[in-house]
């Protein structure tokens, strides 16, 4: 199993750009998720997913949609990025039978 | 109003002592409890974990401890060893999935 999969690793945006961060899991996980790490800060929880077609806001929404059209996937979009979404981005699953989560390598996303 | 706090940005031991990491929380319907591990360039991964019903899990060298009176866990590493430097997150949910994170821990070990 390749686990929680992010792409890309590494992206730079202009203020104002969108974009969308993917996410794929192959563990067949039902619950899904999307947090942020700001530097010397712990991890805040932006969107989740409790299965197909079901998607929640979490901590800090604003500027983000999210969508679950499958199991494996949530990807993550930025309507209209700005600086203060510089962060790194990381992706999440669990199945409905743990509490504890499997997360993906991160996404450092730089907005200019 | 940050629900989980770890009011010890670093922390350094020597090799073979033991580490205690803490960690306060506000919010009574936490009902379950865990502590990650991360290390540079890396997503965080699970470590250990501790359900509210409980005052203690213990797995090898990691134990944690929980004093819901207080709302205060802890986590213990003995012996800390040079590869558990790292950051140490401590989290609490109420709902799987969806857990609220402290600002991290982090744990130097000097050989």
């Amino acid at each position: 199993n390749a686990g929680v999969t992010q792409t890309p690793k590494f992206q730079v945006l202009k203020t104002g750009q969108s974009m969308t961060l993917q996410c794929a899991q192959d563990m067949n996980h039902e619950y899904m998720s999307w947090y942020r790490q700001d530097p010397g800060m712990g991890l805040r929880l932006i969107h989740y997913s409790v299965g197909a077609g079901i998607t929640d806001q979490g901590e800090v929404p604003n500027g983000y949609n999210v969508s679950r059209s499958t199991t494996e996937d949530f990807p993550l979009r930025l309507l209209s990025a700005a600086p203060s979404q510089t962060s790194v981005y990381f992706c999440a699953s669990s199945p409905g039978t743990s509490r504890f989560l499997f997360f993906g390598p991160g996404t450092r996303l730089t907005v200019l | 109003d940050q629900q989980v706090k770890q009011n010890s940005p670093s922390l350094s031991v020597q090799e073979g002592r033991i580490s205690i990491l803490n960690c306060d929380y506000t919010n009574s319907m936490f009902d379950y409890f865990l502590w990650y591990k991360k290390y540079p360039a890396e997503g965080p991964t699970f470590l250990i974990s501790i359900s509210s019903i409980k005052d203690k899990n213990e797995d090898g060298r990691f134990t944690v401890f929980l004093n819901k009176s207080a709302k205060h866990l802890s986590l213990h590493i003995v012996p800390s060893q040079p590869g558990d430097s790292a950051v140490y997150f401590c989290a609490a949910d109420t709902n799987a999935g969806k857990s609220t994170f402290g600002d991290g821990t982090t744990l130097t070990v000097k050989p």
